[in-house]
């Protein structure tokens, strides 16, 4: 089993839709969470991060994390084609190891 | 505009060739990561050094990959000898430690072996 599992899609929706990508992980030790965007042929950017537990927003993003659960989100508001992109999740940690451990990415179309 | 830069680009050599991959952090950066990406695997890491050291490289295949960071301006990772199924995209990026925010990606190094 993978540490970070993410659902590959891919997902297409609308113009103007609201976007839910999501993330479950195994180990409880993770403390930041990343949201990285990767344009075909290019490399990750770093999109959203949040340390520990809670929500963040950015403009039209926004990310949510839930360690209880071991669950994070990232919702699009009003999506554009321009972020039709992969959108990979990320997690660190911050003791011991300090690897950052990537989902497998959902790829996202968004349709004019 | 701070950027990871890596080179070469774009390689294709023939199985058994040696192949270096070279990195140069962000300036101020102490942490570097070396990740393979493909269809199937997505991005899988491979080693990653903090103040030139290195930390992991459990995820790198010990009898043909190696990595090193000889000073904090460069860093390497090797192939050999190469085979097909290293044929993929190498990212390498850097960071502050381990601030998760400060982490960001070079454009990767495309690698065919035919």
């Amino acid at each position: 089993q993978k540490e970070v599992e993410q659902d590959p899609g891919p997902l297409s929706v609308p113009e103007g839709a609201i976007v839910s990508l999501n993330c479950t992980y195994s180990n409880s030790a993770f403390q930041y969470f990343m949201w990285y965007r990767q344009y075909s042929r290019k490399g990750p950017e770093l999109l959203m991060y949040t340390y520990s537990s809670g929500n963040k927003e950015d403009g039209r993003f926004t990310a949510q994390v839930d360690k209880s659960s071991k669950y994070i989100s990232l919702f699009i508001r009003d999506s554009q084609p321009s972020d039709s992109a992969t959108y990979l999740c990320a997690m660190m940690l911050i003791q011991g190891a300090q690897k950052l451990v990537f989902g497998q990415g959902t790829r996202l179309t968004i349709n004019p | 505009d701070a950027r990871v830069t890596q080179t070469p680009r774009h390689k294709v050599t023939e199985m058994g060739q040696e192949v270096t991959m070279r990195c140069q952090p962000i300036l101020g950066h102490n942490t570097v990561f070396w990740y393979r990406q493909t269809m199937m695997q997505g991005l899988e890491l491979l080693a990653y050094f903090r103040n030139r050291a290195p930390l992991d490289d459990s995820g790198m295949p010990k009898d043909r990959f190696s990595a090193e960071m000889p000073d904090a301006t460069l860093a390497t990772l090797k192939i050999q000898p190469s085979e097909p199924r290293d044929s993929a995209v190498y990212f390498c990026a850097s960071g502050i430690g381990v601030q998760g925010n400060t982490i960001y990606f070079g454009e990767g190094s495309w690698l065919t072996v035919v």
